[in-house]
């Protein structure tokens, strides 16, 4: 049911930069609505990333970051860690009365 | 700090209804900035939003799960439940409850850690 979609998969050595896109259309991402970013350790429960299309909740690291523009959305990570090995989560809302999440990603760090 | 926790069976039959309560701790359900809402996700796959209710009773449910879903606040317990009716193997998932906070543009800031809900006769 996933209206976003997301890359299946990501990887990158400790400290490079990765980004993961998240593409949707003129009923989600593009009508304007606001795009948040979860991780999900393995595991676990999600944990809110990024919220407002790019900012932080307090304790997250400023080496995530997220951006925004038309029907798609990207996050960032710059000095990856081993402990950002996860999947990752876009979300919007689209306009068919439904809160919509990405396919979801998987981090690799080689 | 705000808490979440779900609880129920961890076994329905097919056909049957699936119920689960998600207790709020650390802070009132009762607050206006907030809406408090179900997501699944069946193993392996990604996530599915399934409703959110305001502490007044207000509702929202995925379209796609609208006919067979019911989600109810008690406000004097501070607690939220959910009620999926007709089930089958399809709603085998982790269930989680979580806050939308609008202070965070209608992000889900706070999650509870699931409870598995496996679908078997």
């Amino acid at each position: 049911q996933s209206v976003l979609t997301q890359p299946p998969s990501v990887s990158g050595a400790p400290g490079q930069r990765v980004t993961i896109s998240c593409t949707g259309s003129s009923s989600n991402i593009g009508a304007g609505y606001d795009v948040h970013w979860y991780q999900q350790l393995p595991g676990t429960a999600p944990k809110l990333l990024i919220y407002g299309n790019s900012n932080r909740p307090s304790g997250v690291p400023d080496r995530f970051s997220g951006s925004k523009s038309g029907t798609s959305a990207s996050l960032a990570i710059t000095g990856l860690q081993a402990e950002d090995e996860a999947d990752y989560y876009c979300q919007s809302y689209d306009s068919s009365l439904s809160y919509v999440f990405g396919t979801g990603t998987k981090v690799t760090v080689l | 700090q705000l808490q979440l926790q779900e609880s129920g069976p961890g076994l329905v039959k097919p056909s049957e209804t699936l119920s689960l309560t998600c207790t709020v701790s650390g802070g009132s359900i009762s607050s206006s900035s907030y809406y408090w809402g179900w997501i699944r996700q069946p193993p392996g796959k990604g996530l599915e939003w399934i409703g959110s209710i305001y502490y007044s009773g207000s509702t929202y449910y995925n379209p796609s799960l609208k006919s067979r879903v019911t989600i109810s606040v008690d406000t004097s317990k501070n607690q939220f439940s959910l009620k999926l009716s007709s089930v089958t193997a399809a709603d085998t998932a982790v269930y989680y409850c979580a806050r939308r906070s609008a202070p965070k543009d209608d992000a889900f800031d706070i999650w509870g850690q699931g409870t598995m809900v496996t679908v078997s006769s």
